[in-house]
């Protein structure tokens, strides 16, 4: 598998329900982020959290990092329409020079209204 | 304080032509990323580059791609005779440089590039 892999792929919810995701990587990250990426528009940063970081909320936005198990999670709360999109994972390894990111495939939220 | 501008927005080019893909990263940016995505996949790496370095192109294919990033002007990314293959939208990032490890990467729009 790559690094970076989300799950679901694709998330079917209700609006004002909440939407979870995770993110699995590899390799040793100095941060990983999480982008949104409406159809056929570019990447829009939500958050970041660094490797020794283990929570971090911006609004309605909820992620985790637990980097024993190379794994984070997205949460969403009180979801909106407005937040179909796809949404990404990058992670940014220890070895890589700068911080080039590999992102995983994405997971593809319709947030029905 | 303008965002990443990336031009064309869309491209089209026949079989063999060359494409040049434009980024101007944010004010105060020194650092640009390009990445391609394929439709229904995630984003790939393909350069990295400062002031006129390319610092890692482990991305990028071996022929027919280049990357710069002059002193003046947009960062180009240049695809010599296009293949139906190098349809895909293009991506350009770009950072400020400052915390190599930490710093958040702001996307452009992409350039949408179809090979007739």
């Amino acid at each position: 598998s790559q690094q970076g892999e989300e799950d679901p792929q694709a998330l079917s919810i209700q609006e004002g329900e909440n939407a979870t995701m995770n993110c699995s990587y590899k390799t040793s990250i100095n941060n990983l982020q999480w982008y949104r990426q409406n159809s056929g528009r570019g990447l829009v940063h939500l958050i970041l959290i660094r490797s020794n970081e283990r929570e971090k909320h911006s609004g309605r936005l909820r992620v985790t990092l637990d980097t024993s198990k190379k794994s984070s999670s997205l949460l969403i709360t009180a979801s909106r329409a407005a937040d179909t999109a796809s949404y990404f994972c990058a992670t940014d390894a220890v070895k890589a020079a700068g911080n080039k990111l590999t992102f995983g495939g994405g997971t593809r939220v319709l947030v029905k209204p | 304080n303008a965002g990443v501008m990336q031009n064309p927005r869309h491209l089209v080019r026949r079989r063999g032509q060359e494409a040049r893909l434009r980024c101007s990263p944010m004010k105060g940016h020194s650092h640009v990323y390009w990445y391609r995505q394929l439709p229904e996949e995630g984003l790939k790496f393909m350069v990295y580059l400062q002031k006129e370095n390319i610092i890692d192109e482990s991305g990028m294919p071996k022929e027919r791609f280049s990357a710069e990033f002059p002193k003046e002007g947009p960062s180009i990314l240049r695809i010599q005779q296009v293949v139906r293959g190098d349809s895909a939208a293009y991506f350009c990032a770009s950072s400020p440089g400052r915390q190599t490890y930490t710093d958040t990467q702001y996307f452009g729009p992409g350039t949408r590039l179809t090979v007739l």
